[in-house]
């Protein structure tokens, strides 16, 4: 069975500093990989996707992911922290094999700190 | 253009009883899924409707049941609550079937609450 682990539950970062968050999945096909960003009360939002092509993908409000296959990782990162970026944030994929449900990570919250 | 909506935003019931949840997918898609979030985890998927079919099931038991009409709109309908159904139950709709490459677009959800 496909599964996706994200290292910490929680990260703080000060504001203006490099976002980091990780992703592993393991997998012996690549999947489809997503990030998706979880604001108080409120559904998930897409950040960025990977399908194919380009393993390195930019995605709104200044987030990029890149694909790493021999890693089988699919980290998230923004060079610069801003306060509205204080949310919980998803990475998923999806397997052709498996059908069309995405399969999500256990999540990361992250703080800004002014 | 109206995203997905749900509906309703929160609701409270006992063990035992039944609940039904609603959805109403993007304009122009076809395919919705749902999932399950318990507070604290990430979202698991229940199933996926397509075509007024259920075309992909999760590890759910048979207690939670679904129906798509034909305006593409969905219904969760979930039997003898427990406790442990307490979570935030979220729509997402894709267009063409749900395709891998198709981006799921999500709901604002239904937090539940089983007392």
């Amino acid at each position: 069975a496909q599964s996706v682990t994200q290292l910490g539950s929680h990260v703080s970062v000060s504001e203006g500093a490099l976002v980091l968050l990780r992703c592993n999945y393991s997998s012996s096909v690549p999947p489809y990989l997503f990030w998706y960003v979880q604001y108080p009360n409120q559904g998930l939002q897409l950040l960025l996707k990977y399908t194919t092509g380009a393993t390195l993908v930019k995605g709104i409000n200044g987030f990029e992911a890149e694909f790493k296959k021999s890693e089988t990782s699919f980290h998230l990162t923004k060079p610069s922290a801003h306060m509205s970026d204080a949310a919980e944030y998803f990475c998923a994929v999806r397997h052709l094999a498996a059908g069309n449900k995405l399969t999500f990570g256990g999540g990361t919250r992250v703080l800004v700190k002014p | 253009d109206a995203g997905v909506t749900q509906s309703p935003t929160h609701l409270i019931k006992t063990r035992g009883q039944q609940v039904t949840l609603r959805c109403s997918p993007k304009s122009g898609h076809d395919t919705v899924s749902w999932y399950q979030q318990a507070l604290g985890q990430g979202p698991q998927f229940i199933f996926q409707y397509y075509e007024e079919e259920e075309r992909q099931r999760g590890n759910f038991p048979d207690r939670f049941s679904g129906h798509q009409f034909p305006n593409y709109s969905s219904e969760l309908n979930v039997n003898a609550l427990l406790l442990g159904d307490s979570a935030l139950y979220l729509c997402a709709s894709s267009p063409r079937g749900g395709g891998a490459s198709y981006e799921q677009f999500f709901g604002p959800g239904t937090r539940l609450t089983v007392l």
